[in-house]
């Protein structure tokens, strides 16, 4: 079982609606949790990091996490062409040895006019 | 503005040859990282380094390695036993090595076979 799983799409919606990404982890342990937008040809850019349950809303985007389910969502209020990314989901976990960020594969994304 | 360089933005290999990429940061972090993403997958981490001069294997090392002569810098190369080297390298940095604070990226190297 991957630490971090994540549908990897493509999730292809119209320009205005509500866009649910999310990821589920495997081990309880994990507490800091993070999304990154990366566009095409591009690194991964840091959209929302948040620490254990709740949400966290910074403009149109709100990152959830629900601990008890292991379960962390992305939500996108009316979405943009320029919302046309790959969305990672990331943990700050113990694994392998040492403290490190493990990523979920990615959800492609298109927003059409 | 601070900020994480790589270069270059697409590299080719021959057969046999090592290559280099580099990685440059004026965030003043302490900790660097070296991943690789493939297609379908996350990112995978190769090498990190929590100060100069030292550095330690992530989970695929075999086939790289890095120095780490000064803070800003943190060069990756792929050797001849990288059997697959073809993928998207993105180097990030932290605060430090130890802290939960997030990783910020470079806009990466592709890296192809000839």
């Amino acid at each position: 079982q991957k630490e971090v799983e994540q549908d990897p799409g493509p999730l292809s919606v119209p320009e205005g609606a509500i866009v649910s990404l999310n990821c589920t982890y495997s081990n309880s342990a994990f507490q800091y949790f993070m999304w990154y937008r990366q566009y095409s040809r591009k690194g991964p850019e840091l959209l929302m990091y948040t620490y254990s349950s709740g949400n966290k809303e910074d403009g149109r985007f709100t990152a959830q996490v629900d601990k008890s389910s292991k379960y962390i969502s992305l939500f996108i209020r009316d979405s943009q062409p320029s919302d046309s990314a790959t969305y990672l989901c990331a943990v700050i976990g113990f694994s392998g040895g040492y403290n490190k960020l493990i990523f979920g594969a990615g959800t492609r994304l298109a927003v059409h006019p | 503005d601070g900020g994480i360089t790589q270069s270059p933005k697409y590299l080719f290999r021959k057969e046999g040859q090592n290559v280099t990429l580099s990685c440059e940061q004026n965030l003043n972090h302490d900790a660097m990282y070296w991943y690789r993403q493939d297609p379908g997958q996350g990112l995978r981490l190769i090498y990190y380094s929590q100060i100069v001069n030292d550095f330690q294997k992530g989970d695929i090392a075999e086939g790289y390695s890095v120095s780490r002569e000064k803070k800003e810098s943190f060069p990756l190369t792929v050797t001849s036993a990288q059997k697959n080297p073809t993928a998207f390298y993105l180097c990030a940095s932290s605060i430090n090595r130890d802290s939960n604070q997030p990783q910020h990226f470079g806009d990466g190297t592709r890296l192809s076979i000839l």
